[in-house]
């Protein structure tokens, strides 16, 4: 068993539509949680970055976190063209050391169409 | 403005050639990673320096070499030993040391070797 799991897609959206990425994962030793966007031929970039249960916003963003679940999700309100990306979840497990500890989905390509 | 700049954006290479890759930051972070990309693959860590001068073998380290010598550098040869180097090979950086602080990426140099 993965990880950590997501979605490739391709997901397509038109503009203006909510849009609900989710990861999911397996070891509860995961604290730590973020959500990296990519533009084609581009690194990522750090959108979003949380570490308790519940929901995180920035402007059109939202991050949440359900441990119970182990189920993460990004919520993207009044979707733009320009949000078309790869979008990628990144966990941290809990315990010290290096940060060989991170651990990437593999990303879900997002389409947002005009 | 701050940054990750990594060079060059393409590079082509003959099999059986050794080939570095630049990577340079100004964000006076501590940790610097390389990670390679492939389609369907997700992110995958080959080496990480945590200071200058010290660096660790992540999880695809085979056929590659690092050296740290100096804090804003961390460049990576991909040797003619890699048997599958054709890939998108993303730099990061992180402020600390600390187990969960979150990266940092510049934007990739795709490498070609036939």
């Amino acid at each position: 068993q993965k990880e950590v799991e997501q979605d490739p897609g391709p997901l397509s959206v038109p503009e203006g539509a909510i849009v609900s990425l989710n990861c999911t994962y397996s070891n509860s030793a995961f604290q730590y949680f973020m959500w990296y966007r990519q533009y084609s031929r581009k690194g990522p970039e750090l959108l979003m970055y949380t570490y308790s249960s519940g929901n995180k916003e920035d402007g059109r963003f939202t991050a949440q976190v359900d441990k119970s679940s182990k189920y993460i999700s990004l919520f993207i309100r009044d979707s733009q063209p320009s949000d078309s990306a790869t979008y990628l979840c990144a966990m941290i497990l809990n315990y010290g050391g290096s940060q060989g500890n991170l651990i990437f989905g593999k990303g879900t390509k997002l389409s947002v169409k005009p | 403005d701050g940054g990750i700049t990594q060079s060059p954006k393409y590079l082509f290479r003959k099999e059986g050639q050794n080939v570095t890759l630049s990577c340079e930051q100004n964000l006076n972070h501590d940790a610097m990673y390389w990670y390679r990309q492939d389609p369907g693959q997700g992110l995958r860590l080959i080496y990480y320096s945590q200071i200058v001068n010290d660096f660790q073998k992540g999880d695809i380290a085979e056929g590659y070499s690092v050296s740290r010598e100096k804090k804003e550098s961390f460049p990576l040869t991909v040797t003619s030993a890699q048997k599958n180097p054709t890939a998108f090979y993303l730099c990061a950086s992180s402020r600390s040391r600390e187990y969960n602080s979150p990266l940092h990426f510049g934007n990739g140099t795709r490498l070609t070797v036939t």
